[in-house]
């Protein structure tokens, strides 16, 4: 299991504004550390969304938005498209393991 | 424009090995941070090692002993050495490149993936 969760599955109308949580503890995003998003489209590799909990990288809509408080972030999507249909990761790091950690991931659907 | 090309993949028999290759382009690998990802079948990312810009090595332990990444500046090409190969070792392996914009360090540059199969 991923020391990162995330809600299995989202949806929403083209248009409408959905959340993805990803809830951690102590020893991962309370501990301080910065959470980052990945978009995946099916078939093809993931692409840097969000960085350092609330940053876009050039060329990302900033429909898409993050944020962190406590052990938690979660990604924000406004203004939903049906290219916004993938999978979303988050990412972070945790004391007890060494290196990165990933959420389970989230697939959104637009209705 | 960064470019991140991944091969080597194939099938291989449990116990087996195999060396994964990335060539980049657009980018020296050794002044950056390199790592590998994998994602098995329909299941989510997993982080497998990391190089950093001063030749330090991070693995995390379902790899640790097993997998080996190197680079070579002549090639301008990370590689990840792969023994002792396990059926749940099968996965799409992307190669990444960690950009130092936080901590941990996000990923920014991916390739498409070479796809390793272990089964008998």
């Amino acid at each position: 299991q991923s020391v990162l969760t995330q809600p299995p599955s989202v949806s929403g109308a083209p248009g409408q504004r959905v959340t993805i949580s990803c809830t951690g503890s102590s020893s991962n995003i309370g501990a301080g550390y910065d959470v980052h998003w990945y978009q995946q489209v099916p078939g093809t590799a993931p692409k840097l969304l969000i960085y350092g909990n609330n940053n876009r990288p050039s060329g990302v809509p900033d429909r898409f938005s993050g944020s962190k408080s406590g052990t938690s972030a979660s990604l924000a999507i406004t203004g939903l498209q049906t290219e916004d249909e993938a999978d979303y990761y988050c990412q972070s790091s945790d004391n007890g393991l060494s290196g990165w950690v990933f959420g389970g991931g989230t697939k959104l659907t637009v209705l | 424009e960064v470019q991140l090309v991944e091969s080597g993949g194939g099938l291989v028999q449990p116990g087996g090995s195999l060396r994964l290759s990335c060539a980049a382009s657009g980018i020296t690998v050794n002044d950056n941070y390199m790592t590998w990802v994998r994602q098995a079948p329909g299941k989510g990312l997993q982080w497998v090692s990391v190089i950093y810009s001063d030749g330090k090595t991070y693995y995390p332990d379902s790899v640790k002993g097993r997998f080996s990444i190197s680079r070579d500046r002549s090639k301008n090409t990370v590689y990840l050495q792969m023994n002792s190969l396990r059926v749940e070792d099968t996965a799409l392996y992307y190669c990444a490149r960690a950009t130092v914009a936080a901590t941990p360090l996000p990923l920014d540059y991916w390739g498409q993936g070479t796809l390793v199969t272990v089964s008998s």
